[in-house]
This record gives structure tokens, sequence and C-alpha cells, in this order.
């Protein structure tokens, strides 16, 4: 069955860099894009960008462009999401989810199970 | 960028029918899909493409869309259905957009 999980929760410093991993099983991992999306507490869902496995191509939201990264490991099924430079309003569990593409529309058709992000001095 | 507004509750007895909106300008030109989440939980896919169910979504969750308005309906509305919900379409200028949110409460 597809399962992405993702790495524990951090505790980070205002200034510092977090790198989340999403492990990828279940299906084949370069087939589909990986997509980043953040919720601070109780607030709703904030899209941050997608990337391809398959040739590393990515795109991010005008709001993070310059202070976040999508990589992959294609050995491993993993994919990555750093964002640099964290305030406290970065604070917010981290979820990757599949996207899933059909005649070019893109579902979120898999969740990880989140990463809690917490930047605080 | 483009903006989807939901309302933020929606109340519904059990057994009743439940529709949750989604406004966006002319949202009826675009694909819109439908996001249940529980407290504590990940987002689960629950409608795609308008209308469309993921396999293992019961047939009593559908969905529509036309105008400037989607809509979500849970028809025979059970304890279980209690969470949030969450509409979402692509924006040639602003890529993925997420509605605002609606919390169900089964009454």
């Amino acid at each position: 069955q597809v399962q992405l999980v993702q790495s524990g929760a951090e505790v980070k410093k205002p200034g510092a860099s977090v790198k989340v991993s999403c492990k990828a099983s279940g299906y084949t991992f370069t087939s589909y894009d990986i997509n980043w999306v953040r919720q601070a507490t109780g607030q709703g869902l904030e899209w941050m960008g997608w990337m391809n496995p398959n040739s590393g191509n990515t795109g991010y939201a005008q709001k993070f462009q310059g202070r976040v990264t999508m990589t992959r490991n294609t050995s491993i099924s993993t994919a990555y999401m750093e964002l640099s430079s964290l305030r406290s309003e970065d604070t917010a569990v981290y979820y990757c989810a599949r996207g899933r593409s059909i005649f070019g529309v893109v579902s979120f058709d898999y969740w990880g199970q989140g990463t809690l992000v917490t930047v605080s001095s | 960028s483009y903006v989807l507004t939901q309302p933020p509750s929606v109340s519904v007895a059990p057994g009743q029918t439940a529709r949750i909106t989604c406004g966006g300008n002319n949202i009826g030109s675009k694909s819109v899909h439908w996001y249940q989440q529980k407290p504590g939980q990940a987002p689960v896919l629950v409608v795609y493409d308008d209308s469309d169910r993921p396999s293992g979504i019961p047939e009593r969750f559908s969905g529509s869309n036309s105008g400037n308005t989607a809509t979500l309906t849970i028809s025979r509305v059970e304890a279980g259905d209690e969470a949030d919900y969450y509409c979402q379409v692509w924006d040639s200028s602003s890529d993925y957009v997420f509605g605002t949110g609606t919390k169900v409460t089964v009454l």
C-alpha cells in the first residue's frame, strides 16, 4: 500500500534551517510529484511547492521563494524539504503529499503523517 | 492571487445532509478537490475533479461545481464525518490554493 513516512518533530531557533524528509513506499517514487503543505496550529492548509522526483524539477509558492529547497534521493525513495531563515511564524505541521495527475489535473491522493516544526528562542 | 472562500462552520444532525460551499471567481472553469481532516490527522482526499471519489470513499460524499461556487455534499451524515473540510484548486496566478476550511459539526 502507498505510504509516505515523514521524519520526526524538530525544534529550531530563529534564523536556523530545518530539513524534513518524506520516505515513499508502495509505488514507483519517480512516477508522481511530491508536494509540501504546511498548517499552523488552528489554521488552514498552505501549499509550499512541488518536486518531480524523476527530473528533480521544482516549483515553489512565491511566498517561500528563496527560503525553501526541495530535493530527493531516488535510491532510497525519499524527498526532502528544507526551509531556511526560520522565524516564529514558520511554526507549523509540515506535510508531504503525493500529486496524482489525471489528464493534467493534479490532486493530492496520499499524505504523510506530518512533521511538527517549532521555531522558538 | 486566487481566493477560495468557505463558511467557517456547518452543523448538521445525524442522517441529514450537509452542504459545504467553496466560492471563487469563475471556479466552475476549474477542477475542484475536497479534503477531509480530522483532529490530529493528515488530510484525506474525498472528492477530486469536482465530483469523482477515490476508492474507499463512501458514495455519501459527492461534489458539484458551477459558476462561482463548488459544493461538497455529505448525505446521511454520520458522527464519523465530523471534521474540517478544505476545497482546493490550481490557478495559473497562484498555483495550488486551498480554501479557508469548514468545520462540520454533527449535532
